[in-house]
Order: structure tokens, then C-alpha cells, then sequence
């Protein structure tokens, strides 16, 4: 079936530095990728839409200057955190759309803000 | 707008005893409803999905569940809780191809040995 990998896993970075997590999928083009940010023991919180080519959609209240994506090819999207604070700390799942209309989640990226 | 409300943030139960776990949903188009597992520091994974097809829907690891459009539910049901089913369950709902999908809050399943 469908796979995205996401990438890395765990991070752990220093504050105010800026970490970039990758997704990529294997078998499918993911015409849509959807960025999501998960607090403890809480749902899925979207925070920003991109199709390939174009520029996300951010969600309101999200700072698009402080999470940027990028979505360049139909296998790749990245989310890139910049001057990480500790309140950026949290777990990050990036999901894929195709043309069969599925979603497809990454396996998550668990941020730590030092 | 699309919506969904997990009734129960934690649901408990026996080893081998039913499972049930609520989902009611609001959609002003006919809606797409999902199923999700996640396991701690793990994506979610697809359980099974209503596309409008049967309205019964059988999906991985022994789950179901069932579209009622006359009471928007979309209740997921396993026969025989498995300790292994002990996770993060989420209900989602979406109305049209690749927008996002709007998750309920979650329900937690124990399962008790």
C-alpha cells in the first residue's frame, strides 16, 4: 500500500535554531500534503495545506514565517521550524493525498526544544 | 462545515469483551468518515472508511463499523478487545477529494487483561 516516510523520527535541537523535517512518498505522488501538530494526549491540530507547486495554506494562527513548507515535487514536503523555541515543542505528522483521494500519515516527528 | 464528536475519552474494557466507540459527525455534504488508530510516538494508521459505498464497513484487525445517517453516527465496534488493540482511536470526517480531514478528539482504549 501507500507509504510516506517522515523524517527524522525525534529531534532534539538548541532554541533558536531551525530543524527541517522531510516527508516523502514512495509510491504515489501526493498531490496534497496536509502538516499537522499533535500536543500530548490531544488530537490533530492542522496547521497548514499544500499542493505541489504551490504555496501552503496556513491554518489561523499559525505563523507561516516560523513554519515553513515546502512542497516542490509530488514525492517530497518539508516542514522546516525556524528559530525553534521551546513551545515548538510537540509531535508533527505530515499526511498525503493522491489522486485515489486516501490519506496516507507519516509516522511523526517528536520535537524537543532545548 | 464538517465536524465530528467522539463521544468518551477513555473507554475500558475487558480482554475478549466488546468494543464500541463512538463517533457522531456533521456534514453539510455527504461525508467521507474514517477510522484511525496511533500507537504512542506513531502516525495513525487506517482502520477502515465509509465512501458512501455499503453502509457497513469492515475494516483491518476484526474492526467495523457502521454509517447511520439517520443519527450521523459512525460507531466503530470489534467483538473481542484484544490487548494489543490498546491504543489512540480518532474519527475523522472530510467532504471533498484531498481537503483536510477534521479529526474528533480521540478516545482512548484500554484494554484490561
Amino acid at each position: 500500500g501507500a507509504v510516506v516516510s517522515q523524517h527524522p523520527s525525534w529531534v532534539i535541537c538548541k532554541s533558536g535554531t531551525s530543524v527541517k523535517i522531510e516527508c516523502r512518498s514512495l509510491d504515489f505522488q501526493a498531490t496534497t500534503m496536509f502538516w499537522y501538530r499533535q500536543f500530548p494526549k490531544q488530537s490533530l491540530m492542522l496547521m497548514a495545506t499544500s499542493n505541489e507547486g504551490s504555496k501552503a495554506t496556513y491554518e489561523q494562527g499559525v505563523e507561516k514565517d516560523k513554519f515553513l513548507i515546502n512542497h516542490a515535487s509530488l514525492t517530497l514536503s518539508t516542514l522546516t521550524v525556524t528559530s525553534a523555541h521551546p513551545e515548538d515543542s510537540s509531535f508533527y505528522i505530515c499526511s498525503a493525498s493522491g489522486t485515489a483521494g486516501d490519506y496516507t500519515f507519516g509516522s511523526g516527528t517528536r520535537l524537543t526544544v532545548v | 462545515a464538517q465536524s465530528v464528536t467522539q463521544l468518551g475519552s477513555h473507554v475500558s474494557v475487558s480482554e475478549g469483551a466488546l468494543v464500541l466507540l463512538r463517533c457522531n459527525y456533521s456534514s453539510s455534504v455527504p461525508p467521507y468518515l474514517f477510522w484511525y488508530v496511533q500507537y504512542p510516538n506513531q502516525g495513525l494508521q487506517l482502520l477502515l472508511k465509509y465512501t458512501s459505498a455499503a453502509t457497513l464497513v469492515k475494516g483491518i484487525n476484526g474492526f467495523e463499523a457502521e454509517f447511520k445517517k439517520s443519527e450521523t453516527s459512525f460507531h466503530l465496534t470489534k467483538p473481542s478487545a484484544h490487548m494489543s488493540d490498546a491504543a489512540e482511536y480518532f474519527c475523522a470526517v472530510r467532504a471533498v477529494t484531498n481537503t483536510p480531514l477534521v479529526f474528533g478528539k480521540g478516545t482512548r482504549l484500554s484494554v484490561i487483561a
